[in-house]
């Protein structure tokens, strides 16, 4: 996952469906892509993982597809305290983030 | 989920003095754990692999004799920054992942160094 690309910012409204999509084109075999969220002046907190296809879990769902040069992060019916920061990355590698702002 | 602390939170220093920052994992033991440096609107950038028991192994453009680290335990690294200079202000965040298999790694809170 040597370089991702990601919008770097993005605007929203509570209650709806928000999808980020990151780049990364020169994706290793064997890595996976992870997507973080960062609120500011806090540690990252690791949202959800996958390796390709879908996986879904408690907030997030996430979508590769089979060539896995993309993936989409997509978070259901956001609030408010969904503003934050959303990178995605590799294993140790993060991406530039996209500032996601929900607004009332 | 796992839990990583870190101490101090914040710290203020004076140029040329060194400063210590501490990052624990609370309820799992971490062989490996990461040091990442944050800039202000800038995502994370990978400054060393510090591994328990042996030496850190630093990213390309970080100097090792500048950032010192010490993983003494398997829940705890060190992070010092010697000599400290104004340009060294930035967020400093660990990371640790609970197994040499493990794909997730779990963040500390973050150190906010101010070098005056």
């Amino acid at each position: 996952l040597a370089k991702t690309t990601q919008p770097i910012s993005m605007d929203s409204y509570e209650g709806q469906e928000v999808n980020i999509t990151c780049s990364h084109n020169n994706i290793a075999t064997n890595d996976y892509i992870t997507w973080y969220q960062q609120f500011p002046s806090q540690g990252p907190r690791f949202i959800i993982q996958g390796y390709k296809t879908k996986v879904t879990n408690e907030v997030a769902s996430l979508f590769i597809p089979a060539d896995r040069k993309s993936s989409t992060l997509s978070l259901p019916r956001v609030s408010l305290s969904d503003t934050a920061v959303y990178y995605c990355g590799g294993k140790l590698i993060f991406g530039q983030g996209t500032e996601l702002s929900v607004k009332p | 989920g796992a839990v990583v602390s870190q101490h101090p939170s914040r710290v203020i220093c004076k140029s040329g003095t060194s400063v210590k920052i501490e990052c624990r994992s609370l309820d799992f033991q971490a062989t490996t754990m990461f040091w990442y440096r944050q800039f202000p609107k800038q995502s994370l950038m990978l400054m060393a692999t510090s591994n328990e028991g042996s030496k850190a192994t630093y990213e390309q453009g970080v100097e090792k004799d500048k950032f010192l680290i010490n993983h003494a335990s398997l829940t705890l690294s060190t992070l010092t920054v010697t000599s400290a200079h104004p340009e060294d202000s930035s967020f400093y965040i660990c990371s640790a992942k609970p197994g040499q298999g493990a794909n997730e790694q779990f963040f500390g809170p973050g150190t906010r160094l101010t070098v005056l």
